[in-house]
């Protein structure tokens, strides 16, 4: 398997503030991560596809300027709520790609509530 | 049609007894399949790859892919509680970059 961090493990906030979640690749480098997004008994979602040094890729809806992802270093990610509202309360889930597989290898998951 | 179908269950089944959970896929170029467990407020952990046609086994779980009919299984033998989550089934889609499709999840009960 791999090990994968993510900090915060859980996170609250007041409604118009940033928060960012960090994603770390602990035992090898990661040129592509993932970040998912899951509301209580729904579906995981995926938001968008991380890779080092260059843009990330969202999926069709997720909004590119609300949720900033940054991934400057093979090992690690970040995922920057701007301007949370109560709706952006979810479980944010991050995932290290390992290699050239399509394995993904989760993290812990951070759980974010927007007040 | 959706890209990768799971029933979601719950699947009952008595502690000691096989489980059986099944995944269909659309796209007949997918060559890397996967089956991830979730517990309940916790993030997926990967538990299986498969990669080619028949049976891969370890310990307890078995996958099973047939390409041709485009359906690939997850088997758990002697089922225990602790076995009670929610199984992921997840598949690489062509035209999909690097990224998995998942499916909806078989939430999975192991009765005593």
């Amino acid at each position: 398997g791999a090990v994968v961090s993510q900090h915060p493990s859980r996170v609250i906030c007041k409604s118009g503030t940033s928060v960012k979640i960090e994603c770390r690749s602990l035992d090898f480098q990661a040129t592509t991560m993932f970040w998912y997004r899951q509301f209580p008994k729904q579906s995981l979602m995926l938001m968008a596809t991380s890779n080092e040094g260059s843009k990330a890729t969202y999926e069709q809806g997720v909004e590119k300027d609300k949720f900033l992802i940054n991934h400057a270093s093979l090992t690690l990610s970040t995922l920057t709520v701007t301007s949370a509202h109560p709706e952006d309360s979810s479980f944010y889930i991050c995932s290290v790609r390992r290699g050239q597989t399509y394995e993904q290898y989760f993290g812990p998951g951070t759980r974010l509530t927007v007040t | 049609q959706k890209e990768v179908e799971q029933n979601s269950g719950p699947l009952s089944v008595p502690e000691g007894a096989i489980a059986s959970l099944n995944c269909t896929y659309s796209d007949r170029g997918s060559q890397s399949f996967f089956w991830y467990r979730q517990y309940s407020g916790k993030s997926p952990e990967l538990i299986m790859s498969i990669y080619s046609n028949g049976d891969k086994e370890d310990g307890r779980f078995t996958a099973q892919l047939n390409k041709a009919s485009q359906y690939v299984s997850l088997l758990i033998r002697d089922s225990q509680p602790s076995d009670s989550a929610t199984y992921l089934c997840a598949v690489n889609i062509q035209g999909g970059g690097n990224k998995l499709t998942f499916g909806t999840g078989t939430q999975l009960k192991v009765e005593l």
